[in-house]
Protein backbone atom coordinates (compact mmCIF):
# COMPACT_ATOMS: atom_id res chain seq x y z
CA UNK A 1 0.00 0.00 0.00
CA UNK A 2 1.36 3.40 -1.05
CA UNK A 3 2.09 5.79 1.74
CA UNK A 4 3.25 9.03 1.67
CA UNK A 5 4.94 11.09 4.60
CA UNK A 6 5.17 14.33 4.65
CA UNK A 7 8.24 16.44 7.25
CA UNK A 8 9.78 19.69 8.11
CA UNK A 9 9.64 22.52 9.56
CA UNK A 10 6.21 23.72 11.33
CA UNK A 11 7.21 27.33 12.04
CA UNK A 12 9.20 29.71 9.03
CA UNK A 13 10.19 33.07 9.52
CA UNK A 14 8.96 35.60 6.73
CA UNK A 15 11.42 35.99 3.99
CA UNK A 16 13.07 32.73 4.72
CA UNK A 17 12.66 29.50 2.42
CA UNK A 18 9.92 27.08 3.43
CA UNK A 19 11.29 23.22 2.91
CA UNK A 20 9.75 19.92 2.88
CA UNK A 21 10.44 16.05 2.26
CA UNK A 22 7.80 13.96 1.49
CA UNK A 23 8.93 10.00 1.73
CA UNK A 24 7.73 7.63 0.07
CA UNK A 25 6.97 4.17 0.74
CA UNK A 26 5.55 1.10 -1.25
CA UNK A 27 5.80 2.66 -4.53
CA UNK A 28 8.71 4.50 -6.13
CA UNK A 29 8.69 8.27 -7.06
CA UNK A 30 11.06 6.76 -10.75
CA UNK A 31 7.94 4.87 -11.89
CA UNK A 32 7.24 6.62 -15.09
CA UNK A 33 3.52 5.76 -14.99
CA UNK A 34 3.02 8.59 -12.14
CA UNK A 35 3.66 12.52 -11.65
CA UNK A 36 4.40 13.35 -7.56
CA UNK A 37 3.81 16.96 -6.14
CA UNK A 38 2.47 18.91 -3.75
CA UNK A 39 -0.90 20.64 -3.08
CA UNK A 40 -1.43 23.08 -0.39
CA UNK A 41 -4.78 24.47 2.01
CA UNK A 42 -4.65 27.22 3.93
CA UNK A 43 -6.70 26.91 7.41
CA UNK A 44 -10.37 27.02 6.71
CA UNK A 45 -9.86 27.65 3.23
CA UNK A 46 -9.63 25.45 -0.75
CA UNK A 47 -7.29 23.75 -2.12
CA UNK A 48 -4.49 24.98 -4.57
CA UNK A 49 -1.89 23.05 -6.50
CA UNK A 50 1.95 23.68 -6.52
CA UNK A 51 3.33 21.86 -8.73
CA UNK A 52 4.69 18.15 -9.77
CA UNK A 53 7.79 16.37 -11.44
CA UNK A 54 7.59 13.37 -13.18
CA UNK A 55 10.17 10.35 -13.27
CA UNK A 56 12.40 12.52 -15.78
CA UNK A 57 12.45 15.04 -13.62
CA UNK A 58 10.32 17.39 -15.92
CA UNK A 59 8.75 19.85 -13.30
CA UNK A 60 5.41 21.65 -13.74
CA UNK A 61 4.22 24.82 -11.43
CA UNK A 62 1.06 26.94 -10.93
CA UNK A 63 2.30 30.46 -12.17
CA UNK A 64 1.38 32.18 -9.06
CA UNK A 65 4.00 30.20 -7.41
CA UNK A 66 6.68 29.73 -10.13
CA UNK A 67 9.21 32.22 -9.21
CA UNK A 68 9.23 31.28 -6.29
CA UNK A 69 9.13 26.99 -6.14
CA UNK A 70 11.47 24.77 -6.96
CA UNK A 71 10.42 20.72 -7.15
CA UNK A 72 12.48 18.06 -6.81
CA UNK A 73 13.06 14.10 -6.23
CA UNK A 74 15.99 11.99 -5.02
CA UNK A 75 15.42 8.44 -6.17
CA UNK A 76 18.30 6.74 -4.07
CA UNK A 77 15.66 8.46 -0.79
CA UNK A 78 13.04 7.81 -2.51
CA UNK A 79 11.83 11.27 -1.85
CA UNK A 80 10.10 14.49 -2.76
CA UNK A 81 11.19 17.51 -1.64
CA UNK A 82 9.62 21.22 -1.81
CA UNK A 83 11.27 24.44 -1.87
CA UNK A 84 9.29 27.83 -1.32
CA UNK A 85 11.28 30.81 -1.07
CA UNK A 86 10.27 34.57 0.27
CA UNK A 87 7.18 33.65 2.13
CA UNK A 88 4.58 35.79 3.45
CA UNK A 89 1.68 34.71 6.43
CA UNK A 90 -0.22 33.99 3.22
CA UNK A 91 2.18 30.85 2.38
CA UNK A 92 0.80 29.58 5.81
CA UNK A 93 -0.94 26.36 5.08
CA UNK A 94 -1.46 22.35 5.52
CA UNK A 95 0.98 21.25 2.32
CA UNK A 96 0.27 17.48 1.11
CA UNK A 97 2.59 15.39 -0.95
CA UNK A 98 0.41 13.84 -3.67
CA UNK A 99 0.89 11.06 -6.38
CA UNK A 100 -1.33 11.74 -9.63
CA UNK A 101 -2.04 9.20 -11.60
CA UNK A 102 -5.15 9.22 -14.89
CA UNK A 103 -7.25 9.24 -12.08
CA UNK A 104 -6.33 12.46 -10.66
CA UNK A 105 -4.47 13.18 -7.14
CA UNK A 106 -5.25 9.37 -5.72
CA UNK A 107 -2.81 9.35 -3.11
CA UNK A 108 -2.38 12.20 -0.31
CA UNK A 109 -0.42 12.30 2.62
CA UNK A 110 -1.74 13.10 5.99
CA UNK A 111 -0.50 16.82 5.34
CA UNK A 112 1.82 19.04 7.29
CA UNK A 113 1.03 22.44 9.05
CA UNK A 114 3.07 25.61 7.82
CA UNK A 115 3.27 28.11 10.07
CA UNK A 116 4.70 31.71 8.58
CA UNK A 117 5.32 34.26 11.91
CA UNK A 118 8.04 35.92 12.99
CA UNK B 1 -6.52 29.28 -15.93
CA UNK B 2 -9.54 26.87 -15.87
CA UNK B 3 -11.43 27.94 -13.35
CA UNK B 4 -13.77 25.55 -11.39
CA UNK B 5 -17.19 27.13 -10.04
CA UNK B 6 -18.91 24.90 -7.14
CA UNK B 7 -22.87 25.41 -6.72
CA UNK B 8 -24.38 25.25 -4.26
CA UNK B 9 -21.32 26.53 -1.33
CA UNK B 10 -23.23 24.78 0.56
CA UNK B 11 -26.27 22.41 1.20
CA UNK B 12 -28.46 20.69 3.96
CA UNK B 13 -30.14 17.40 2.99
CA UNK B 14 -31.90 15.17 5.22
CA UNK B 15 -30.90 11.76 5.81
CA UNK B 16 -32.02 9.34 3.11
CA UNK B 17 -32.62 12.18 0.43
CA UNK B 18 -30.47 12.64 -2.24
CA UNK B 19 -27.96 15.40 -2.57
CA UNK B 20 -26.14 17.61 -5.56
CA UNK B 21 -23.51 19.09 -6.31
CA UNK B 22 -22.48 21.16 -9.45
CA UNK B 23 -19.66 22.15 -11.18
CA UNK B 24 -18.61 23.76 -13.87
CA UNK B 25 -15.39 25.04 -15.55
CA UNK B 26 -14.85 27.62 -17.70
CA UNK B 27 -13.70 25.73 -20.75
CA UNK B 28 -13.97 22.17 -21.31
CA UNK B 29 -11.80 19.26 -20.01
CA UNK B 30 -12.65 16.99 -22.55
CA UNK B 31 -9.48 14.97 -24.38
CA UNK B 32 -10.97 14.28 -27.52
CA UNK B 33 -8.01 11.58 -27.79
CA UNK B 34 -9.37 9.19 -25.35
CA UNK B 35 -12.94 10.52 -24.98
CA UNK B 36 -12.00 11.23 -21.46
CA UNK B 37 -13.16 14.17 -18.79
CA UNK B 38 -9.96 15.23 -16.74
CA UNK B 39 -12.26 16.05 -13.66
CA UNK B 40 -11.90 14.62 -10.30
CA UNK B 41 -14.43 14.12 -7.55
CA UNK B 42 -12.59 14.49 -3.83
CA UNK B 43 -14.24 14.10 -0.39
CA UNK B 44 -12.81 16.01 2.72
CA UNK B 45 -13.59 14.91 5.90
CA UNK B 46 -11.96 17.45 9.07
CA UNK B 47 -9.01 16.92 9.79
CA UNK B 48 -8.29 14.30 7.02
CA UNK B 49 -6.69 14.59 3.76
CA UNK B 50 -9.44 14.76 0.34
CA UNK B 51 -9.93 11.13 -0.87
CA UNK B 52 -10.85 10.40 -4.25
CA UNK B 53 -14.29 9.25 -4.98
CA UNK B 54 -15.11 9.76 -8.56
CA UNK B 55 -12.18 10.12 -11.76
CA UNK B 56 -12.69 10.48 -15.56
CA UNK B 57 -16.33 12.61 -14.03
CA UNK B 58 -17.64 9.04 -13.57
CA UNK B 59 -16.19 6.30 -13.01
CA UNK B 60 -15.82 5.61 -9.41
CA UNK B 61 -12.80 4.68 -7.31
CA UNK B 62 -12.77 0.99 -5.98
CA UNK B 63 -14.30 0.95 -2.64
CA UNK B 64 -16.18 3.93 -2.85
CA UNK B 65 -20.05 3.63 -2.29
CA UNK B 66 -22.26 3.14 -5.44
CA UNK B 67 -24.48 6.01 -3.95
CA UNK B 68 -21.92 8.22 -4.94
CA UNK B 69 -22.43 8.60 -8.83
CA UNK B 70 -20.68 11.57 -11.01
CA UNK B 71 -21.95 12.62 -14.41
CA UNK B 72 -21.19 15.18 -17.15
CA UNK B 73 -19.44 15.84 -19.80
CA UNK B 74 -17.05 19.05 -21.71
CA UNK B 75 -17.74 21.93 -19.02
CA UNK B 76 -20.88 21.02 -16.76
CA UNK B 77 -20.67 18.43 -13.97
CA UNK B 78 -22.45 16.73 -11.42
CA UNK B 79 -21.92 15.05 -8.01
CA UNK B 80 -24.76 12.83 -6.77
CA UNK B 81 -25.24 11.52 -3.67
CA UNK B 82 -28.26 9.10 -4.03
CA UNK B 83 -29.37 8.56 -0.14
CA UNK B 84 -27.30 10.76 2.49
CA UNK B 85 -25.95 8.88 5.00
CA UNK B 86 -24.45 10.20 8.15
CA UNK B 87 -20.97 9.34 7.43
CA UNK B 88 -21.05 11.95 3.70
CA UNK B 89 -21.11 14.87 6.10
CA UNK B 90 -17.61 16.83 4.72
CA UNK B 91 -16.71 19.18 2.05
CA UNK B 92 -16.35 18.09 -1.75
CA UNK B 93 -14.28 19.68 -4.24
CA UNK B 94 -14.25 19.14 -7.75
CA UNK B 95 -10.53 19.39 -9.71
CA UNK B 96 -9.46 19.83 -13.33
CA UNK B 97 -6.11 17.73 -14.12
CA UNK B 98 -6.61 18.73 -18.16
CA UNK B 99 -3.82 21.33 -17.95
CA UNK B 100 -1.78 22.73 -15.81
CA UNK B 101 -2.33 24.74 -13.02
CA UNK B 102 -5.15 22.13 -12.08
CA UNK B 103 -7.47 23.74 -10.31
CA UNK B 104 -10.07 22.72 -7.58
CA UNK B 105 -13.71 24.45 -6.83
CA UNK B 106 -14.31 26.34 -4.01
CA UNK B 107 -15.91 23.30 -2.78
CA UNK B 108 -19.07 22.71 -1.11
CA UNK B 109 -19.72 21.79 2.29
CA UNK B 110 -22.74 19.03 2.96
CA UNK B 111 -24.47 19.03 6.10
CA UNK B 112 -27.50 16.92 7.57
CA UNK B 113 -30.74 18.63 7.55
Amino acid sequence: QLQLQESGPGLVKPSETLSLTCSVSGGSVSSSSYYWGWIRQPPGKGLQWIGSINYSGSTYYNPSLKSRVTISVDTSKNQLSLKLSSVTAADTAVYYCVRRSAAGHDYWGQGTLVTVSS
Amino acid sequence: DIVMTQSPDSLAVSLGERATISCKSSQSVLYRSNNKNYLTWYQQKPGQPPKVLIYWASTRKSGVPDRFSGSGSGTDFTLTISSLQAEDVAVYYCQQYYSTPYTFGQGTKLEIK
